[in-house]
């Protein structure tokens, strides 16, 4: 099985960086995704990492550490369109593009 | 280019009643998946299909059935709809080593 785990909830300023950590447990592990997801919105693709690093796309980035189960996201230069949840979500390597998803973490932009 | 189409957007049914979700995706995508999101459980993966004429079932099966009789369409049923099947229920399509793209959702309310 896999077990996902991040933070509930997250409070940031505008023009700040926030960092949204995410870990797993996965008998099988093919890639780790980030999507974003706007309150009564469907989830946004954001990011996909198979590789350990940073991969990093704009303001937004995101580092994989398979040896240690763990990833992060990483949000520069906040701006208050970006409050929404943070979905982790792990692809086991079962194939298929199956996906395993973290419950998210809500986080608010603050002035 | 629509991308991934889901009807209806809203429905309420009666406990007991049957109804059928569409979602339907223009993008020539092998892979297609059946999820609801339920406050505070994430993402939960009901059935998905790996291509035309296949289906399988995911982490939360019971009470739904899917078919796809053509690879665009992805069809989820509730045969006798239970209180605790309501939910916001999201279709997601990708191809190989690709993020999902979502359906814009269907809330559905049993009472």
């Amino acid at each position: 099985g896999q077990n996902i785990d991040q933070p509930t909830e997250m409070t940031a300023t505008e023009g700040a960086i926030v960092q949204i950590n995410c870990t797993y447990q996965t008998s099988g592990f093919n890639g780790l995704f980030w999507y974003q997801q706007h309150a009564g919105e469907a989830p946004t693709f954001l990011s996909y990492n198979v590789l350990d690093g940073l991969e990093e796309k704009g303001r937004f980035s995101s580092f994989l550490s398979r040896s240690k189960g763990y990833s992060y996201l990483l949000l520069k230069e906040l701006q208050m369109k970006d409050s929404a949840s943070y979905l982790c979500a792990v692809s086991n390597s079962g194939g298929y593009q199956k996906v395993t998803f973290g419950t998210g973490t809500k986080l608010q932009v603050i002035p | 280019n629509a991308g991934v189409t889901q009807t209806p957007k809203f429905r309420v049914l009666k406990t007991g009643q049957s109804m059928t979700l569409l979602c339907a995706q223009d993008m020539n995508h092998e892979y297609m998946y059946w999820y609801r999101q339920d406050p505070g459980m994430g993402l939960r993966l009901i059935h998905y299909s790996v291509g035309e004429g296949t289906t399988a079932k995911g982490e939360v099966p019971d009470g739904y059935n899917v078919s796809r009789l053509k690879k665009q369409n992805f069809l989820l049923g509730l045969e006798s709809a239970a209180p605790s099947q309501t939910s916001v229920y999201f279709c997601a399509s990708t191809t190989t080593g690709g993020g999902y793209t979502f359906g814009s959702g269907t809330r559905l309310t049993v009472v």
